[in-house]
């Protein structure tokens, strides 16, 4: 198994500013992802982290506003660029130790901009 | 990404009564996973399924994989206020995540 910490826990930011998430996972990972879940909503898959390259991006996402990084196999940091309210969401960092297996999450950042 | 519908949405049950959910594809999927979310919480591992007609059973909770692998179920039998939650299926190697169906128990 593995056990995941984000920080920050939560924080509210005003508009135009960037936040960057903090994802630590205790073992090392194959695969790191970034989802995002509005309240009451499902998990929205942002990018797959890539150690050492540039982060896969799905559709609606793209590097400018969600650069990532990942510089080894048990951390990983997304930005949130020039935020708007509409970015008001909690952000999950999540890993796995294979391509079909187990997937674990963090607690999650929950981000309010005003 | 991946498209993977879940239903009900929303259920509502007494306490003791059965519950199922449903996660369908249109297409082939190679394994899927089930995840339970509490309120506040983050999504936690459940299951994986890989093989076709697949069942595999936890306590009061028995997960099955489709014939042709574009569907998924969960039951739960004889429900408990601790079962509460959002129940998600996630498919495809990114494993995207079904809409989910969130469960209330009624005591």
């Amino acid at each position: 198994s593995a056990v995941i910490s984000q920080k920050p826990s939560r924080d509210i930011c005003q508009r135009g500013t960037s936040l960057t998430i903090q994802c630590q996972v205790d073992s090392q990972v194959t695969m790191m992802f970034w989802y995002r879940q509005q309240p009451g909503q499902s998990l929205t898959l942002i990018a797959t982290a890539n150690q050492g390259s540039e982060a896969t991006y799905e559709s609606g996402f793209v590097i400018d506003k969600f650069p990532i990084s990942r510089p080894n196999l048990t951390f990983s940091t997304l930005t949130v660029s020039n935020m708007s309210p509409e970015d008001s969401s909690i952000y999950l960092c999540s890993a796995r130790t294979g391509v079909g297996g187990e997937q674990y999450f963090g607690p999650g950042t929950r981000l309010t901009v005003t | 990404g991946q498209q993977v519908m879940q239903i009900p949405q929303y259920q509502h049950v007494q306490e003791g009564e059965d519950f199922t959910t449903y996660c369908n594809s249109s297409t082939t999927l190679s394994n899927i996973q089930w995840y339970k979310q509490r309120p506040g919480g983050h999504p936690v591992f459940l299951i994986q399924l890989v093989k076709s007609g697949e069942v595999k059973k936890q306590k009061r909770l028995t997960f099955q994989f489709g014939e042709a692998k574009k569907n998924s179920s969960l039951h739960i039998t004889a429900t408990q206020t601790t079962d509460v939650g959002t129940y998600f299926c996630a498919a495809g190697n990114q494993f995207y995540f079904g809409t989910g169906t969130s469960l209330t128990v009624i005591p």
